[in-house]
């Protein structure tokens, strides 16, 4: 079945650092993946996303480029500020846009970013 | 921007009762979802629910679960006989007829005792 792998947390950086948190993925087909954010006390929320190979989403910031041949949807943000401390999720959908089965998500483990001024 | 509302943020309940988490999706969506996080674990899918019946569900929806959408706002996740093992925090989703965006709730935190 379909599985998502992050990297394990969690991460601590200074403001104005670089960001990488990786992500790979196992599926069916051509899933769509997603990142989504977990601020404290609130909901996820999708920060980005991306449909096919070689899209990439980018959102406040944050960057993650869709790579088929090593199956991965890393996030990347080049100056993390301290506003950025949260949870973060990788997730993808094998179903087609749309469909009925397009919010079965699969997600990672989540990954917690603390950002120090 | 619009807001999945989830009632009660933390629910504490004893062994063997039932318990109803309650939803309000967006108003014009139309496909809705359960998902849970067991404390250091994945959030995994429980059941997706579309046009007034369930659509799909995971091996982890079973009989003890249930869902309703009892009138045109609210949709509710019902555990009939709670288990030690159903402690976990419950988020609702919801998205749109095409728009993929899944918006989630802030989630309800149920302990079982």
């Amino acid at each position: 079945g379909d599985s998502v792998t992050q990297m394990e947390g969690p991460v601590t950086l200074s403001e104005e650092a670089f960001l990488t948190i990786n992500c790979t993925y196992t599926a069916t087909g051509y899933p769509s993946l997603f990142w989504y954010v977990q601020y404290p006390g609130e909901g996820l929320q999708l920060l980005l996303k991306a449909t096919k190979a070689d899209d990439k989403g980018s959102n406040k910031g944050f960057e993650a480029t869709y790579r088929k041949e090593t199956t991965s949807f890393h996030l990347e943000k080049g100056s993390v500020q301290v506003s950025d401390s949260a949870v973060y999720f990788c997730a993808l959908s094998d179903a087609r846009l749309g469909g009925t089965s397009y919010g079965k998500l699969t997600f990672g483990q989540g990954t917690i970013l603390t950002v120090h001024p | 921007e619009p807001e999945v509302t989830q009632t009660p943020s933390h629910q504490v309940t004893q062994m063997g009762q039932e318990v109803i988490l309650r939803c309000v999706p967006i108003s014009n969506h139309l496909y809705f979802y359960w998902y849970r996080q067991i404390l250091g674990q994945k959030v995994e899918f429980l059941v997706s629910f579309y046009n007034n019946e369930i659509s799909e569900k995971s091996e982890i929806f079973d009989d003890q679960f249930s869902v309703e959408r009892p009138d045109g706002s609210n949709f509710t996740l019902k555990i009939r006989s709670t288990k030690l093992e159903d402690s976990a925090m419950y988020f609702c989703a919801s998205r749109g007829q095409v728009e993929g965006k899944l918006f989630f709730g802030s989630g309800t935190q149920l302990s079982v005792l």
